[in-house]
């Protein structure tokens, strides 16, 4: 069964203090894995898609990399407004349904 | 700016009632979602459709049905809404093909089933 699981389910940094965001998964056929953020009462809203093992993608202070059984999300610098809950979801069919994993709230203190 | 809107940001409904949650994308796009996102469990995906007239059961499409009249529209129905079924909605869109396709969501419609 195709699954996805993040770690960890919420995460406070201080300004400033780098870290990194796990999405571990289970596929038969990944044909891309997504970043999403997501702010409080809002849509997701899309970050990234990587599609093969090895590939990595930038954007300001975030980069998503990704292995064939996790991707991770690196946080360099963050400050405050990088706050929000953060979703890794899969696509493995040609459906375009994504498959989300529970999401890692995070918290970034001044 | 590619957008989907969802016509109701917050309802509040009594158990039993009917309630309908329309989604509109203007991106002339094929593929359209319903999921629904609970704390802890993550977005579930209720219903999507790749053409006008064709729905597919997601992985939690007990309750609720679909309706897709039109290529921009998606309406959600709960036939007999339960408290179950209280919830964040979310609905989405994306191009055909390819499987690896970015889905654009819309802001989300929260109902309280009292």
């Amino acid at each position: 069964e195709d699954q996805v699981t993040q770690s960890p389910e919420a995460l406070r940094l201080q300004e400033g203090e780098s870290s990194s965001l796990n999405c571990s998964y289970t596929v038969s056929g990944l044909r891309g894995l997504f970043w999403y953020r997501q702010d409080p009462g809002k849509g997701p809203e899309f970050l990234f898609t990587l599609y093969s093992a090895g590939e990595e993608k930038e954007k300001e202070r975030l980069k998503a990399t990704l292995t064939k059984k996790e991707s991770f999300l690196h946080i360099t610098a963050p400050k405050p407004e990088d706050s929000a809950t953060y979703l890794c979801a899969l696509s493995t069919g040609n459906t375009g349904k994504l498959i989300f994993g529970q999401g890692t709230t995070l918290q970034v203190k001044p | 700016d590619v957008k989907v809107t969802q016509s109701s940001r917050y309802l509040v409904k009594r158990t039993g009632e009917k309630v309908f949650l329309e989604c509109v994308q203007d991106m002339d796009h094929e593929n359209m979602f319903w999921y629904r996102q609970d704390p802890g469990l993550g977005l579930r995906l209720i219903y999507f459709s790749y053409d006008v007239k064709m729905k597919e059961k997601g992985d939690i499409p007990e309750g609720y049905s679909v309706s897709r009249e039109k290529k921009e529209r998606f309406s959600l129905i709960l036939e007999s809404a339960s408290t179950n079924q209280t919830s964040m909605y979310l609905c989405a869109s994306s191009p055909q093909g390819g499987g690896a396709n970015v889905l654009t969501f819309g802001a989300g419609s929260r109902l309280t089933v009292l």
